[in-house]
């Protein structure tokens, strides 16, 4: 157990569809990273919080959003869903920002989508 | 824009033996490399790093090299285990250090 809890473990779902993933980041841990792992794909940066604000942005998609709430747990917006999206979405937390020789990333067991 | 690249999507290695991982960069800013191993339904766990200003670093059985004039690392792990069969990520931080870059990874099999 790496501390970081992703809800739910598996989900699936149809295309148009809107879902949300959930990040409990481990204790202590004021950053958190979500990253798309799609079939044959290494892992997708998609947008860091840090104690609640927007610190970095990737490839997200203008139909996904996410969120860091005041008692650190994030969640991940995923809206009008189409085939493609399909894929394991992981967060990941750290104790800071940057510099990651001293902030390695902790990641949780990832939420795996499936939208038919 | 793929600036970390494994470009050897699996490896088969025979059990006692060396298994070597490639991974290549584009970014000569990089200044900071790690490997993830990820396990199956789990998530990518921290396995070892290396700064720049280092051409190699040792941790048990795995071993990091860094030739930055190539910008290619690579990651040694001898004895090679049964338990060592997992998906291997390079990655190096990027955009200020606020994210880590992770290539496509190499999914290393160890036969008995």
């Amino acid at each position: 157990d790496s501390g970081v809890t992703q809800t739910p473990k598996h989900l699936i779902t149809a295309t148009g569809q809107r879902v949300t993933l959930r990040c409990s980041p481990r204790s202590g841990d004021l950053s958190v990273y979500w990253y798309q792992q799609s079939l044959d794909q290494g892992l997708q940066f998609l947008i860091q919080y840090y104690n609640g604000e927007e610190r970095a942005k990737g490839n997200i998609l203008e139909r996904f959003s996410a969120q860091q709430f005041p008692d650190l747990h994030s969640e991940l917006n995923l809206s009008s869903l189409e085939l493609g999206d399909s894929a394991l979405y992981f967060c990941a937390s750290s104790s800071g920002t940057g510099w990651f020789g001293a902030n390695v990333l902790t990641f949780g067991a990832g939420s795996r989508l499936t939208v038919l | 824009d793929q600036q970390v690249k494994q470009n050897s999507p699996s490896l088969s290695v025979q059990e006692g033996r060396i298994s070597i991982l490639n991974c290549d960069y584009t970014n000569s800013m990089f200044d900071y490399f790690l490997w993830y191993k990820k396990y199956p339904a789990e998530g990518p766990t921290f396995l070892i790093s290396i700064s720049s200003i280092k051409d190699k670093n040792e941790d048990g059985r795995f071993t990091v090299f860094l030739n930055k004039s190539a910008k290619h690392l690579s990651l040694h792990i001898v004895p090679s285990q049964p338990g060592d069969s997992a998906v291997y990520f390079c990655a190096a931080p990027n955009q200020g250090a606020q994210k880590l870059v992770f290539g496509q990874g190499t999914r290393l099999t160890i036969n008995p």
